[in-house]
């Protein structure tokens, strides 16, 4: 079975300053998608961006990154220049990707992440 | 664009009776929908794959009896929560694709509550 770790239950970080925040997972697969996820107080799920298993390049979307570790099945995501809007617990998430998109996720515990302005 | 709502976004019940909550996309045809489970400051759970028409898949240590999804239409998927006792309260969220695409659209929660 799938396995999602995030050892940081909770992280602070000034407005506009870097935080990373970790996960690791533990998988026999291949192929594979991982996921950054944010839920605020309001708990609606946002996707923050996405990695693909087999793409070597790691994925951005503006002023979020991901540092993606294949062989250490680490990864972790890079929020730059952090804004009092990302305050929000963050979800990383797991899925398998073969067999089509009718495979649930798997989450990891969440690290909720405090900016401090 | 990719829009699911649920529908109710907060129950209360008392325990042994049953709840039905409803899962739609509103904008596209939903194949396949989750529904997951949410304890306060936890992580989400999934619970169980309904694809339309056909019998939903649960996970591991998921009562099948107690919660019975219905996935009747390509927009509407329902989890109703049967015989409620106060250890099912939880937050239930469902999510919802369109063929065979990674993201999982999701619905803003329901809140449920066994008094």
């Amino acid at each position: 079975a799938q396995t999602v770790t995030q050892s940081q239950p909770e992280m602070s970080v000034q407005e506009a300053e870097t935080v990373t925040l970790s996960c690791t997972y533990d998988t026999s697969e291949s192929d594979y998608y991982l996921f950054w996820y944010k839920q605020p107080p309001s708990r609606q799920m946002i996707l923050v961006i996405r990695q693909e298993a087999y793409k070597q390049q790691n994925a951005t979307e503006n002023r979020f990154s991901v540092n993606f570790q294949k062989a250490a099945k680490s990864f972790s995501l890079k929020i730059s220049d952090s804004q009092l809007g990302d305050a929000a617990m963050y979800f990383c998430a797991y899925r398998i990707r073969v067999g089509g998109g009718a495979d649930g996720l798997t989450f990891g515990k969440g690290t909720h992440l405090i900016i401090q302005p | 664009g990719a829009v699911v709502s649920q529908h109710p976004s907060w129950v209360i019940c008392k325990s042994g009776t049953s709840v039905k909550i409803e899962c739609r996309s509103l904008d596209f045809q939903a194949t396949t929908m989750f529904w997951y489970r949410q304890f306060p400051k936890q992580s989400l759970m999934l619970m169980a794959t309904s694809n339309e028409g056909s019998k939903a898949t649960y996970e591991q240590g998921v009562e099948k009896d107690k919660f019975l999804i219905n996935h009747a239409s390509l927009t509407l998927s329902t989890l109703t929560v049967t015989s409620a006792h106060p250890e099912d309260s939880s937050f239930y969220i469902c999510s919802a694709i369109s063929g065979q695409v990674y993201e999982q659209y999701f619905g803003p929660g329901t809140r449920l509550t066994v008094t």
